[in-house]
């Protein structure tokens, strides 16, 4: 089944704990993304990936990382977690169209992060 | 700034009427317009697209969307609601400019339809 898994789905941390969550498609997608979505902002993009090795910033990048090392993973990286971080996480990812375009994005559950 | 806007929080609808839910977008160059909805603890789920072509566009479960580049909207719709279209309804745009893979998401609509 074509699908885009997070994990872990649930956490609860506290302020300064690093943590990693993890994304994985199993489409072969060239593109990637991480979003945050919070009550009354909607979705925000925080990093994308156009390919292996190539990441860039979306608008909320502050106090995140992401790395692109397999074409199937990107992990989302809080090295020091603080309370405002708290949020709903989603991972997606589309194909790049050999024609030009855009094709829709695939996401993943979620992941609702607590930072105390 | 570019920027997308859902200008209603909430919808509602009664079951059997149409329904619209309006998006329009301020970005430069020719965007990729999309619909997404979000159901109660569920991701996100494509319905429609506005790549280039024609302005009226079919979706998944019976959605429509219509381009209009001089109102710069896109607004969504369904000639008949059902009570299961209930849901988180978000519009987005990819930024058009290659080499990039940044979109823009609007602050969502939640859509009821009453029964």
């Amino acid at each position: 089944e074509a699908q885009v898994t997070q994990n872990p789905r649930y956490l609860i941390t506290v302020t300064g704990k690093k943590l990693t969550v993890t994304c994985s498609q199993n489409m072969n997608h060239e593109y990637m993304s991480w979003y945050r979505q919070d009550p009354g902002l909607g979705l925000r993009q925080i990093y994308y990936s156009m390919n292996v090795e190539a990441t860039d910033k979306g608008d909320v990048p502050e106090g995140y990382k992401v790395s692109r090392k397999e074409k199937r993973n990107f992990p989302l990286i809080l090295e020091s977690p603080s309370p405002n971080q708290t949020s709903l996480y989603f991972c997606a990812s589309s194909r790049k169209p050999p024609g030009g375009g855009s094709d829709e994005q695939f996401f993943g559950p979620g992941t609702r992060l607590t930072v105390l | 700034a570019q920027s997308v806007a859902q200008p209603e929080d909430q919808v509602n609808v009664a079951e059997g009427n149409p329904l619209t839910v309006k998006c329009t977008y301020s970005v430069s160059g020719n965007p990729y317009l999309f619909w997404y909805v979000q159901y109660p603890n569920r991701g996100l789920q494509f319905l429609l697209k506005y790549i280039t072509g024609d302005n009226l566009v079919k979706g998944s479960y019976g959605f429509e969307a219509e381009f209009n580049k001089s109102q710069t909207s896109f607004h969504l719709k369904k000639p008949s609601a059902l009570v299961s279209d209930s849901a988180l309804y978000f519009c987005a745009v990819r930024l058009g400019t290659s080499g990039t893979y940044k979109y823009i998401f609007g602050t969502g609509t939640r859509l009821k339809v009453l029964a």
